[in-house]
């Protein structure tokens, strides 16, 4: 079966800096990645999906990379604001199994 | 869009008790998720279901535990008994009929705590 997993359980970065969050996944019939952001108390919230036919996604300050050669997406978080502190999540997925989630990385913004 | 709802929020009970967990999904998305959050092993699936039919419960832990889904509007998930190994955070999630089929729409989570 598929398993995900983060390279870094917490990671923390200066307020204005950029931060990369990466992850690794193991099953390479996975099609579908996601990141999620978890803030204290709340349930998961979607932030960017990526498919295996591509590999570069942007959204606002945000960007999601993805090398299927080596099973691997990261997620950039450019000028980390305080409000980006949270548990973020990826998740790998494909067909009726639904989605793997990774156990996660906790993103602490310094002042 | 009021997005999915849980309730309670928050749970305490003893070991032994019944406790059930409810969900309503967002409507019109037809499939429904139940997925529990604990720091040593992270969000697990334990069940969903397509159209209100479960298709994959692999993820139950054990018999003491039941999902249901008797319409498109409503899902609960059953412990009985409880012991303290169940406590854990449990969400809720749907997905759209239409769009990314995988893109999964989360709860705010119950919070459960068996002593």
């Amino acid at each position: 079966g598929e398993s995900v997993g983060l390279h870094l359980p917490t990671l923390s970065v200066q307020e204005g800096d950029n931060s990369i969050i990466n992850c690794a996944y193991s099953n390479s019939a996975s099609d579908y990645f996601i990141w999620y952001k978890q803030e204290s108390g709340k349930g998961p919230q979607f932030i960017i999906d990526i498919r295996s036919n591509m590999d570069k996604r942007q959204g606002q300050r945000v960007t999601v990379l993805l090398n299927k050669t080596v099973k691997h997406l990261s997620l950039q978080i450019a000028a980390t604001q305080p409000g980006d502190s949270a548990v973020y999540f990826c998740a790998a997925g494909g067909g009726a199994d639904g989605l793997t989630f990774g156990k996660g990385t906790h993103l602490i913004i310094q002042p | 869009d009021a997005g999915v709802i849980q309730s309670p929020r928050h749970e305490v009970t003893e070991m032994g008790q019944e406790v059930t967990l409810r969900c309503k999904p967002i409507s019109g998305h037809n499939s429904l998720f139940w997925y529990r959050q604990t720091m040593m092993r992270g969000l697990e699936l334990l069940i969903y279901f397509n159209n209100n039919v479960p298709i994959d419960d692999s993820g139950m832990p054990e018999d003491r535990f039941s999902a249901k889904m008797p319409n498109a509007s409503f899902s609960t998930l059953k412990i009985q008994p409880s012991e303290p190994r169940d406590s854990a955070v449990y969400f809720c999630a749907s997905r759209p009929a239409s769009g990314s089929r995988e893109t999964q729409y989360f709860g705010p989570g119950t919070r459960l705590l068996v002593l």
